[in-house]
């Protein structure tokens, strides 16, 4: 079993709509939760990242943490076509003195005109 | 503009040779990361570095070698002992480093290695 899961998709929604992407994850030492986005034949980009449980918001996307869960959510409010790309989930966890990150395989979303 | 420069961006090779791959930062971090990417798996550690001339094997460093002998610089050669090489490099870097957990990541564009 992965250490985190994530729907490959594609996901694919009208314009406007409201999406959401998630992340299941079975440490629960994980205390640190990013959400990357990679368009297509470029690197990731950091859009947000959390520390453990709650909600953080940023203009149209938001990001939540449900540790009892072992759970993350990113929501895009009033999606455009340009936020058409695959979101990787990371999360991280202390080991040893340093902290390593464990990657999401990624979901590619699709945003219809 | 501050930022890191992969090269080539796509690259050829046959079996059995050994190929490098680029990767420049002007962003004055200290840490650089080398990540292997394939469909439907999570971004894998090959190497990482929090300083120069140090650098630490990541979760798949077998087949890889790097080094570090300038701040901006993080070469990754792919040898011949790395049985399935074809996949997409991304080389990254950081400030924090990775004795912290809010270790931001600021990526390349990658590069595409095919071997024939």
């Amino acid at each position: 079993q992965k250490e985190v899961e994530q729907d490959p998709g594609p996901l694919s929604v009208p314009e406007g709509a409201i999406v959401s992407l998630n992340c299941t994850y079975s440490n629960s030492a994980f205390q640190y939760f990013m959400w990357y986005r990679q368009y297509s034949r470029k690197g990731p980009e950091l859009l947000m990242y959390t520390y453990s449980s709650g909600n953080k918001e940023d203009g149209r996307f938001t990001a939540q943490v449900d540790k009892s869960s072992k759970y993350i959510s990113l929501f895009i409010r009033d999606s455009q076509p340009s936020d058409s790309a695959t979101y990787l989930c990371a999360m991280s966890h202390r080991r040893g003195s340093n902290y390593q990150l464990i990657w999401g395989a990624g979901t590619k979303l699709i945003i219809k005109p | 503009d501050g930022g890191i420069t992969q090269s080539p961006k796509y690259l050829f090779r046959k079996e059995g040779q050994n190929v490098t791959l680029s990767c420049e930062q002007n962003l004055n971090h200290d840490a650089m990361y080398w990540y292997r990417q394939d469909p439907g798996q999570g971004l894998r550690l090959i190497y990482y570095s929090q300083i120069v001339n140090d650098f630490q094997k990541g979760d798949i460093a077998e087949g890889y070698s790097v080094s570090r002998e300038k701040k901006e610089s993080f070469p990754l050669t792919v040898t011949s002992a790395q049985k399935n090489p074809t996949a997409f490099y991304l080389c990254a870097s950081s400030r924090q480093g990775a004795s912290s957990g809010a270790n931001v990541l600021t990526f390349g564009a990658g590069s595409r290695l095919t071997v024939l």
